[in-house]
């Protein structure tokens, strides 16, 4: 994947957890991110956009953050209820310009 | 609340075409950009294409160009991807998402999503 994220994350209920996800000028560098839950089987959801801004009904437990070509989701006070697949996301202005997903971080909540 | 239901996946054999449709509602489609965006069994989200708001920007992913369109009907809340010579790595489940903006230059991201529809290609 053009965006990249670890494989797996996994941490105690009521703790906390961070994903990365790292790019390039072309993506993170010049797009804002935007982060996404998915349950196999069911629709994504988003979390954040526009770096760090969570939709309405989304717990203010979800952060984002962006730095230069580089951007993290914090998971706060983890719930069982949080396992899924998360995954990042920006428009890559590059020569093939088109919108690029991360390879997706699986979550477990020990 | 807006609404976007996928349909037209099924079973159909390599090298055959499949048209999915994408109908939206609870939401003025011409004002907003619409993606498709497949999972493959066992791995991550792909996104495969995007159309903006009046259809003048239009974008895909490498593995799809020249076998993959998409447009839209705006008159009927419609987004639509055909699907031509169709190969075994494109089994997958295909959601629709709508976009945040306009899509005139570059995407927003996804703020509302289909079901999704399951296309299996397989001799």
């Amino acid at each position: 994947s053009v965006l990249t994220q670890p494989p797996s994350v996994s941490a105690a209920p009521g703790q906390k957890v961070t994903i990365s996800c790292s790019g390039g000028s072309s993506t993170i560098g010049n797009n804002p991110v935007s982060w996404y839950r998915h349950l196999p089987g069911t629709s994504p959801k988003i979390l954040i956009y526009d770096n760090d801004k969570r939709p309405s009904g989304v717990p203010d437990r979800f952060s984002g953050s962006k730095s230069v070509t580089s951007a993290t989701l914090v998971i706060a006070g983890l719930q069982t209820g949080d396992e899924a697949d998360y995954y990042c996301g920006t428009w890559d202005s590059g020569l093939d310009s088109g919108w690029v997903f991360g390879g997706g971080t699986k979550l477990t909540v020990l | 609340q807006v609404h976007l239901v996928e349909s037209g996946g099924g079973v159909v054999q390599p090298g055959r075409s499949l048209r999915l449709s994408c109908v939206v509602s609870g939401v003025t489609l011409s004002k907003y950009g619409i993606h498709w965006v497949r999972q493959t069994p066992g791995k991550g989200l792909e996104w495969v294409a995007v159309i903006s708001y009046d259809g003048s920007n239009i974008h895909y992913v490498d593995s799809v160009k020249g076998r993959f369109t998409i447009s839209r009907d705006n008159s009927k809340n419609t987004v639509f991807l055909q699907m031509t010579s169709l190969r075994h790595e494109d089994t997958a489940v295909y959601f629709c998402a709508k976009d945040r903006g306009r899509v005139i230059v570059t995407a927003s991201d996804f703020d509302s999503w289909g079901q999704g529809t399951l296309v299996t290609v397989s001799s």
